[in-house]
């Protein structure tokens, strides 16, 4: 069983659409975070949220860490084929970071 | 700054042989963590040091696979002997703080498994 659970799994639109991706957990995380990965390279790390309620934005996306910490969302304004990647959310669990399964968008031109 | 260090980028090997992989981490990261990440998943957590201690390795399938970061700086993954599900890719990162922050990742390293 996943410890975080990411949906949908795979994700494909055309460019300028929205989305929203989602985190789950029955655990409470100290924080979180999205990283982004592109084939054939590591994990990078987009945002990381540690309040309760908390929204980030970076350009195009939005963040939000749910009240309870318990869960995340990440929303894109108007994808652009350069979004495409493997989505991973990421939880600090007894100090190390667990990661969910991604949800792996594929932005059409 | 130059980045987290893996090698090599690709193996294939039989399985029952054995395999190496070697990370050097972002100078000053006093955490380093291996991952293992199967095809259409994500990174799966298999051991994790703070300096050349043991903080978690509770994942990690001792039977075959071990690890270590003799003077808390590189770290050597070992699978002895291959399995064909071992193959995946094996990422290394590094962090400055233990369990908080931000994780460096490698490129990785692929395993094939034949």
């Amino acid at each position: 069983t996943q410890l975080l659970e990411q949906s949908p799994q795979f994700l494909s639109i055309q460019e300028g659409e929205n989305l929203t991706v989602y985190c789950n957990s029955s655990s409470v995380f100290s924080s979180l975070q999205w990283y982004r990965q592109e084939p054939g390279e590591g994990p990078v790390l987009l945002v990381t949220v540690v309040t309760g309620g908390e929204v980030k934005k970076l350009k195009r996306l939005t963040f939000q860490f749910g009240d309870a910490r318990k869960d995340s969302s990440l929303h894109i304004t108007a994808a652009q084929p350069g979004d495409t990647g493997l989505y991973l959310c990421a939880g600090e669990w007894n100090n190390d970071m667990r990661f969910g399964a991604g949800t792996r968008l594929t932005v059409k031109p | 700054e130059a980045g987290v260090a893996q090698s090599p980028r690709y193996k294939i090997i039989e399985k029952r042989q054995s395999v190496a992989f070697w990370c050097n981490p972002i100078s000053g990261h006093a955490t380093l963590y291996w991952y293992q990440q199967i095809l259409g998943q994500g990174p799966k957590l298999l051991i994790q040091f703070q300096n050349n201690g043991v903080v978690d390795d509770s994942q990690l399938p001792k039977d075959r696979f071990s690890a270590e970061r003799l003077k808390g700086v590189d770290s050597t993954l070992k699978i002895q002997p291959a399995k064909l599900e071992d193959s995946a890719v094996y990422l290394c990162a590094s962090s400055l703080y233990l369990g908080t922050g931000e994780l460096f990742f490698g490129e990785g390293s692929r395993l094939t498994v034949l």
